[in-house]
């Protein structure tokens, strides 16, 4: 069965750090580019970040509100992917979701559905 | 950067067609991809590449895009399928990133 578990999430003060996982099984993760998402309380769908396979230099992608605080990185000997976030704040409190991306191009030559999602981990920034 | 627009709510009685927007400038251009998500859960993609279904997903979904707007029809509306609904693109402008539209909450009568 194809799944992605989301690990490591918690309550943090502002300024804090945290470091999220999420386990992949079930299919070649080392195949496949990988996003986070996130999504604050009663509030849409965020995407974080993505990072690339290794035919695509792991290179990674980041949304604005995130550059310079959040790192993705990946171990594809664990099959893990791993999100790094620091200086955090009130606002990046959300539930943040894993999803695999497909492998297929779209119309901008980007791989862009994701197709696996994860349950999700909170994370909750507070003093 | 870019904008997808969706209506904030769709309500529609049993057995009818709902139909979910998203707008976008030239979003036709674009591949557009659409996830339900209902209380609680994660999302679920159910159209892809415009107007593809996943295996699993019923033949009640069904997606076109053209121009500026890119559109989800639900036939023949069951009660599960009151969620939230997303459209999705990727931006490859200089500043590529993935883009969501703000959800459309789907109300079953």
């Amino acid at each position: 069965e194809v799944q992605l578990v989301e690990s490591g999430g918690g309550l943090v003060q502002p300024g804090g750090s945290l470091r999220l996982s999420c386990a992949a099984s079930g299919f070649t993760f080392s195949d496949h580019y990988m996003d986070w998402v996130r999504q604050a309380p009663g509030k849409g769908l965020e995407w974080v970040g993505r990072t690339r396979n290794k035919a695509n230099s792991y290179t990674t992608e980041y949304a604005a509100s995130v550059k310079g605080r959040f790192t993705i990185s990946r171990d594809d000997s664990k099959n893990s992917l791993y999100l790094q976030m620091n200086s955090l704040k009130t606002e990046d409190t959300a539930v943040y979701y894993c999803a695999r991306v497909g492998l297929d191009y779209d119309s901008s030559g980007e791989q862009s559905l994701m197709d696996v999602w994860g349950k999700g981990t909170t994370v909750t920034v507070s003093s | 950067s870019y904008v997808l627009t969706q209506p904030p709510s769709v309500s529609v009685a049993p057995g009818k067609t709902a139909r979910i927007t998203c707008g976008g400038n030239n979003i036709g251009s674009k591949s557009v991809h659409w996830y339900q998500q209902k209380p609680g859960q994660a999302p679920v993609l159910v159209i892809y590449y415009d107007s593809d279904r996943p295996s699993g997903i019923p033949e009640r979904f069904s997606g076109s895009n053209s121009g500026n707007t890119a559109t989800l029809t639900i036939s023949r509306v069951e009660a599960g399928d009151e969620a939230d609904y997303y459209c999705q693109v990727w931006d490859s402008s200089s500043d590529r990133h993935v883009v969501f539209g703000g959800g459309t909450k789907l109300t079953v009568l």
